[in-house]
């Protein structure tokens, strides 16, 4: 079974320019969600989807963060325009419906913005 | 608001002797608590979870973790740890709740190096 996949592996973008990052979970898994850890702080929670609906975005930092999954698979997260506090590594994790289950997550995006 | 700590940014063990990972969490009702492991380069990797009953979890690679409710505490341990075993380790827990968020919160991390 594959697992949750990221793309790209790393991003270096100038100030002001647009990127966008994208995950694949692992099939069947209605659950995904994004996080982002930055300056070797925690991980912090970014937003959640059930399918193609957001569950919960309490996490994203402002709107320059657009986050989308149309169809229910794949999701991308576009950050526009992009700044320096931006950086970080941006992960991406699936899991099934159902209580308790863990979440697998992917390698992450390593965004850097100078 | 649930929160994650984890007190230790660095642990150094030598081959062959015990190790424990330390993490403390506050969450509102009971846990479903989490172990992840980050080896470099790499993305986390899952290796054990408390979800309910026995407060010991056995997970991957020989780690085990005991949940203690009255101290908050979910330590990871091992008892003879591998060069191998070294890398960066998250605790991280959500609330139990049906209709809670299902995001988890992470502690800040910690590095364990094991010393040959």
């Amino acid at each position: 079974e594959a697992g949750v996949t990221q793309f790209p592996s790393h991003s270096v973008i100038e100030k002001g320019q647009t990127v966008t990052l994208r995950c694949d979970p692992i099939s069947g898994h209605d659950n995904l969600y994004w996080y982002r850890r930055v300056m070797g702080k925690e991980i912090k929670f970014l937003l959640h989807f059930v399918k193609e609906s957001k569950q919960d975005e309490s996490g994203m930092p402002n709107n320059r963060f657009l986050a989308e999954r149309t169809g229910g698979t794949y999701s991308t997260l576009k950050v526009q325009p992009a700044e320096l506090e931006d950086s970080g590594v941006y992960f991406c994790a699936s899991s099934q419906q159902g209580q308790g289950l863990e979440q697998y997550f992917g390698p992450g995006t390593r965004l850097t913005v100078t | 608001a649930q929160s994650v700590a984890q007190p230790e940014d660095q642990v150094n063990v030598a081959e062959g002797n015990p190790l424990t990972v330390k993490c403390t969490y506050s969450v509102s009702g009971n846990p479903y608590l989490f172990w992840y492991v980050q080896y470099p380069n790499r993305g986390l990797q899952f290796l054990l979870k408390y979800i309910t009953g026995d407060n010991l979890v056995k997970g991957s690679y020989g780690f085990e973790a005991e949940f203690n409710k009255s101290q908050t505490s979910f330590h990871l341990k091992k008892p003879s740890a591998l060069v191998s075993d070294s890398a960066l380790y998250f605790c991280a827990v959500r609330p139990s709740s049906s209709g809670s968020a299902r995001q988890l919160t992470f502690g800040s991390g910690t590095q364990l190096t094991v010393l040959p």
